[in-house]
């Protein structure tokens, strides 16, 4: 089946740092979206893309829609301790509907 | 606004035993979709109805799984008999019809079967 491959698998950074986190695929996505999941919780939507190459902001977060509709970048920028947890991609496949692929995850430390 | 509503939070079970999941979805959501979580193989997802009627099911493991959905309002995933690789995280997300891709995530039930 469809593989989402999200790297890095982890990330230790110092607060206020810039962080970089991609998922590339083998197969084309009509739609990238990004969560978050804080321990002990559900995944939260962060970020949802419709389009290639689409730019699209959420307060210190950017992410991009790939050119070939096969990657999608998340950038975080002036990391602080809050942004602590998991970040997942997940790609939806043209007439697929509500089946949604998922990366396994970035987990992002931040040191204060 | 009150968000996906999942019980129990947390279950502690035999091997053998009947568990059941249940959800409540975001009042308005149309589409429920059920998920496991492990380590070892990530979020995948079990189950998606919409409208109340199961449309992709081809996620769930095996016949020991089955959920239902009798109202918008409400939606249960049941495991008969339980076993310990069944341990696991299991999430309920909802949304919009037409509006899959963004879905809402509850909670979840950490499922430990021993």
């Amino acid at each position: 089946g469809q593989q989402l491959n999200q790297s890095p698998q982890s990330m230790f950074i110092q607060e206020g740092e810039d962080v970089s986190m991609n998922c590339t695929s083998s197969s084309i996505f009509n739609t990238w979206l990004w969560y978050k999941q804080d321990p002990g919780e559900g995944p939260v939507l962060l970020i949802a893309l419709y389009k290639a190459g689409e730019l699209t902001s959420n307060g210190r977060l950017t992410a991009q829609f790939g050119i070939t509709r096969k990657d999608s970048f998340l950038n975080i920028s002036a990391s602080i301790p809050s942004d602590v947890g998991i970040y997942f991609c997940a790609g939806q496949i043209g007439g697929s509907q509500g089946n949604l692929i998922f990366g396994k995850g970035t987990k992002l430390s931040v040191k204060p | 606004d009150a968000g996906v509503i999942q019980s129990p939070r947390h279950e502690v079970t035999e091997m053998g035993q009947e568990v059941t999941l249940r959800c409540k979805p975001i009042s308005g959501h149309n589409s429920l979709f059920w998920y496991r979580q492990t380590m070892m193989r990530g979020l995948e997802l079990l189950i998606y109805f919409n409208n109340n009627v199961p449309i992709d099911d081809s996620g769930m493991p095996e016949d020991r799984f089955s959920a239902k959905m009798p109202n918008a309002s409400f939606s249960t995933l049941k495991i008969q008999p339980s076993e310990p690789r069944d341990s696991a995280v299991y999430f309920c997300a909802s949304s919009f019809s037409g509006r899959e891709e963004t879905q809402y995530f509850g909670p979840g039930t950490r499922l430990l079967v021993l």
